[in-house]
């Protein structure tokens, strides 16, 4: 069965300094795996994928995210936060085929000014 | 930018009676997702359409849920009657295709049940 995990509820960081919000993966086959971005009262903002190629993915509003196969993991990642990035991440999975896709439980990124 | 589209974006209602949710997908989109998301918790996918069949409904408690999609492009979701653990946000997604395809959401719409 595919699961994703999201470790931090919450993840804290100063304006400027670089940001990390993890994800862990377990999928049968080919993992096809998204970040998405939530503002309250709002629906889900694609950032970014990863199918296949470059294990180095670059998304909307300098969001980057590293697949690595060995450990499972899709980090997603940016250089240098902003306040405005303040919002609840979701991390998710596909296996293809009809597309399911399995969701975290989110991670609340606070950046503080 | 094209958007997914939802109605009505709030609604409060008593126990027992029926709601309905509306979503109009991006065009030419033929896979459409309906999902529920439970406060503090990530959407979890209720129904998938491609175009106007169900291709994954398992999740659906068809006993008081029903969805439909009869023209392969807006979609209704139903809740007859609703209880109040259904209180929740309903969201809407597209997607151009089935596969690795991106799925693009609506606003939603957030439901309380008193």
């Amino acid at each position: 069965a595919q699961s994703v995990a999201q470790p931090e509820d919450q993840v804290n960081v100063a304006e400027g300094n670089p940001l990390t919000v993890k994800c862990t993966y377990s999928v049968s086959g080919n993992p096809y795996l998204f970040w998405y971005v939530q503002y309250p009262n709002r629906g889900l903002q694609f950032l970014l994928k990863y199918i296949t190629g470059d294990n180095l993915v670059k998304g909307s509003y300098g969001f980057e995210a590293e697949f690595n196969k060995s450990q499972t993991s899709f980090h997603l990642k940016k250089p240098s936060a902003l306040v405005s990035d303040s919002a609840l991440y979701f991390c998710a999975v596909s296996s293809g085929g009809y597309n399911k896709l399995i969701f975290g439980a989110g991670t609340r990124l606070a950046v503080h000014p | 930018e094209a958007e997914v589209a939802q109605s009505p974006r709030y609604k409060i209602t008593e126990k027992s009676q029926a709601v309905a949710f509306w979503c109009d997908p991006i065009s030419g989109h033929a896979t459409l997702y309906w999902y529920r998301q439970i406060l503090g918790q990530g959407p979890e996918l209720l129904v998938q359409f491609q175009d106007e069949s169900v291709v994954d409904d398992s999740q659906l408690p068809k006993d008081r849920f029903s969805a439909e999609r009869l023209k392969g492009v807006d979609s209704t979701l139903k809740i007859q009657p609703a209880e109040l653990g259904d209180s929740a946000m309903y969201l809407c997604a597209s997607s151009v295709d089935t596969y690795e395809e991106t799925q693009y959401f609506g606003p939603g719409t957030r439901l309380l049940v008193l």
